[in-house]
């Protein structure tokens, strides 16, 4: 049974201290999401890659935030430094996209990781 | 600008009865419309989707209505469970990937 993983599940820090969470995408899939989860916002889109180029990553804070996909089966989304602002359960989806022009029809979340910065 | 708009932010339904969760959109090309299913502390699950080119899917008690002119569509849960307790999201994709802002359902026996 195939599925995304993410680790870690919780991550509790204090402010200013650099935070990074990893995910591994199902194998075969060619793109990656990172979402951001809150309760105000809902489900905000971060970055998005496809055969481990960033495609967008128009909703993530360039100041403090960074994602990459170092190889095929690892992207990583670094949060350095980290504000209490940032609490909030990050997602990791996989897809497999065919047509170079489309985003990928079906997306497979991971379980998410719980962040709270203190 | 949202581009998808989903609507009611929440829903309380009697067990048996039917759960309707409507979205709009904007975008005219966006040719795929799929809906997922958050269980709390889970992440979202594909549930069901459609394309533009049928006004109608069902897979068991789950179906969704498409209203191309009217750029809207609406899932229905027919039979409501409480099992069916969760946050529903509308999408549509084509171009860009947008997820509506969700709505919470409870089934109360």
């Amino acid at each position: 049974d195939a599925r995304v993983t993410q680790t870690p599940r919780h991550k509790v820090t204090e402010m200013g201290q650099e935070v990074t969470m990893r995910c591994q995408p199902i194998l075969g899939h060619n793109t990656v999401f990172w979402y951001r989860q809150t309760m105000m916002q809902g489900l905000e889109l971060l970055a998005y890659f496809r055969n481990r180029a960033p495609l967008d990553d128009s909703g993530m804070p360039k100041d403090r935030f960074s994602a990459e996909m170092p190889d095929a089966t690892l992207a990583t989304l670094k949060i350095q430094p980290s504000e209490p602002r940032d609490s909030a359960v990050y997602f990791c989806a996989s897809g497999l996209v065919n047509d170079g022009h489309r985003y990928t029809d079906t997306q497979y979340f991971g379980p998410g990781t719980r962040l709270t910065v203190l | 600008q949202q581009q998808v708009k989903q609507s009611p932010q929440s829903l309380i339904v009697q067990k048996g009865g039917i759960s309707i969760i409507n979205c709009a959109y904007e975008n005219t090309a966006f040719d795929y419309f799929p809906w997922y299913q958050q269980f709390p502390g889970k992440g979202p699950a594909l549930l069901i989707a459609i394309r533009p080119d049928v006004s109608e899917k069902k897979e068991g008690r789950f179906t969704i209505s498409f209203n191309k002119s009217a750029k809207q569509f609406s899932l229905h849960i027919m039979d409501s469970q409480p099992g069916d307790s969760a946050t529903y999201f509308c999408a549509a994709t084509g171009n860009q990937f947008y997820f509506g802002t969700g709505t919470s359902l409870t089934v109360i026996p």
